[in-house]
């Protein structure tokens, strides 16, 4: 079944406390990107990826990093997290079609993580 | 920076009534596709309208873009309890390194 995949689903921690998110895709997608809900807010890129070691930020990267070092994988580290951090995250890849520099393709996105940094 | 807004922001209707929900964008676009969430859960694509298209179906879904006034409408006709959920626009930017931008979303209460 083709899906994204994330990890763990709910998480409580407490401040400065290094974590990581883990998703993968099991449809060879090329672009992978992460996104924070908030309420009120809607949803916001945190960092986008379109291919094995291209990573770029989004809206919103600060305190976030991410790496990949594989295709089918886009961890989200949050290195020292605080309480402003505290929110939905979700994962999405896709295919990269379009120009080089682009993705213009259907997202399909992970069940969501939800973070609680105390 | 967000580029799609939704109206309205909540919508409540009967079973069997139409909903519709418009999203306005700023900036020149690829495509713009249509969301839905359920609460607490992932999005799932519904549909996707290329800034070359006007009008778009499937199923009880109908979605136009008007790219001279920078907007789209989705409607859902015959709605359902089951259609209950936030429904989100996004946009493909044309220039640069194009990626997915959301709008905050409408939420749609379906009463049976």
């Amino acid at each position: 079944e083709a899906q994204v995949t994330q990890n763990p689903r709910y998480l409580i921690t407490v401040t400065g406390k290094k974590l990581t998110v883990t998703c993968s895709q099991n449809m060879n997608h090329e672009y992978m990107s992460w996104y924070r809900q908030d309420p009120g807010l809607g949803l916001r890129q945190i960092y986008y990826s379109m291919n094995v070691e291209v990573t770029d930020k989004g809206d919103v990267p600060e305190g976030y990093k991410v790496s990949r070092k594989e295709k089918r994988n886009f961890p989200l580290i949050l290195e020292s997290p605080s309480p402003n951090q505290t929110s939905l995250y979700f994962c999405a890849s896709s295919r990269r079609t379009g120009t080089p520099k682009s993705s213009t393709d259907t997202q399909y996105f992970g069940p969501g993580t939800r973070l609680t940094v105390l | 920076s967000q580029q799609g807004e939704e109206d309205p922001q909540a919508l409540s209707i009967q079973e069997g009534e139409n909903a519709t929900m418009n999203c306005s964008y700023k900036t020149s676009i690829n495509n713009l596709q249509w969301y839905r969430q359920n609460s607490g859960r992932g999005l799932v694509h519904l549909i996707l309208i290329r800034s070359n298209e006007r009008e778009k179906h499937s199923g009880r879904l109908r979605v136009t873009l008007d790219t001279s006034k920078k907007s789209s409408s989705l409607l859902i006709t015959a709605s359902r309890a089951a259609d209950t959920a936030s429904y989100f626009c996004a946009t493909v930017r044309n220039s640069g390194y194009s990626t997915l931008t959301f709008g905050k979303g409408t939420m749609l209460l379906v009463s049976p």
